[in-house]
């Protein structure tokens, strides 16, 4: 069976300073990939996705950048952390066999200080 | 207007009671309907799957989708405080022969089912 695991579960940064977020998937080969964030109140947000090695697609314009250097990890990055960036991240993946059913991560819960 | 539009609740119920959770949406190209459901500081997990109209049921949880009225629900019978949780659904056109490999989310019901 497919496993997904998000580290680190809780992470505390202070403004400024360098981010990254690792997601790995087990069990499938060559899914897609998605970075979302979760902010109270305003649902799940897409960042980023991946159809394959090296191939990233942003969604929305910001400080974050993710990058995929194997089949089955995909990680979140930032230089220099905004308060704006505190929220639940969340990885998910899909196959597109199953109708794009998208299975979700743990999450990472970011507090920008 | 919204893509899908979810009442965010909060929905409170006593045990026992028959739940109806409803996303309404505008894309008329969406084919894939899913339902996750979201514990408090927990990733969310895939509840149930449709594919075009009809109903889904699968133990005390039924998915319906009406794509003449854009209208999905689930329907949960005999609720249980475990059900107490944020609904969220979600849905896709199932294009991924382009570059729509994404799943258009609501923005969830909390729900609460008290004992």
């Amino acid at each position: 069976s497919q496993t997904i695991h998000q580290w680190p579960a809780t992470l505390v940064q202070p403004v400024g300073s360098p981010l990254s977020l690792e997601c790995t998937v087990e069990g499938t080969s060559n899914p897609n990939l998605y970075w979302y964030r979760q902010a109270a109140g305003r649902g799940l947000q897409l960042l980023f996705y991946s159809v394959g090695i090296g191939q990233i697609s942003s969604e929305v314009p910001q400080n974050l950048s993710a990058s995929r250097p194997q089949d089955r990890q995909f990680i979140l990055s930032s230089k220099k952390l905004l308060l704006s960036d505190s929220g639940f991240y969340l990885c998910a993946w899909s196959v597109w066999e199953v109708g794009e059913t998208q299975y979700f991560g743990p999450g990472t819960r970011l507090l920008v200080l | 207007q919204k893509e899908v539009e979810q009442d965010p609740g909060p929905l409170s119920v006593p045990e026992g009671a028959i739940v109806s959770l409803n996303c309404t949406y505008s894309n008329s190209a969406f084919q894939y309907f899913m339902w996750y459901r979201q514990y408090s500081r927990k990733g969310p997990e895939l509840l149930m799957y449709t594919y075009s109209s009809g109903n889904k049921e699968d133990g005390r949880f039924t998915a319906q989708v009406d794509k003449s009225s854009k209208y999905i629900s689930l329907f949960i019978r005999d609720s249980q405080p475990s059900d107490s949780a944020t609904y969220l659904c979600a849905m896709s056109d199932g294009n991924s022969g382009g570059s729509n490999y994404k799943l258009t989310f609501g923005k969830g019901t909390l729900l609460t089912v008290n004992p």
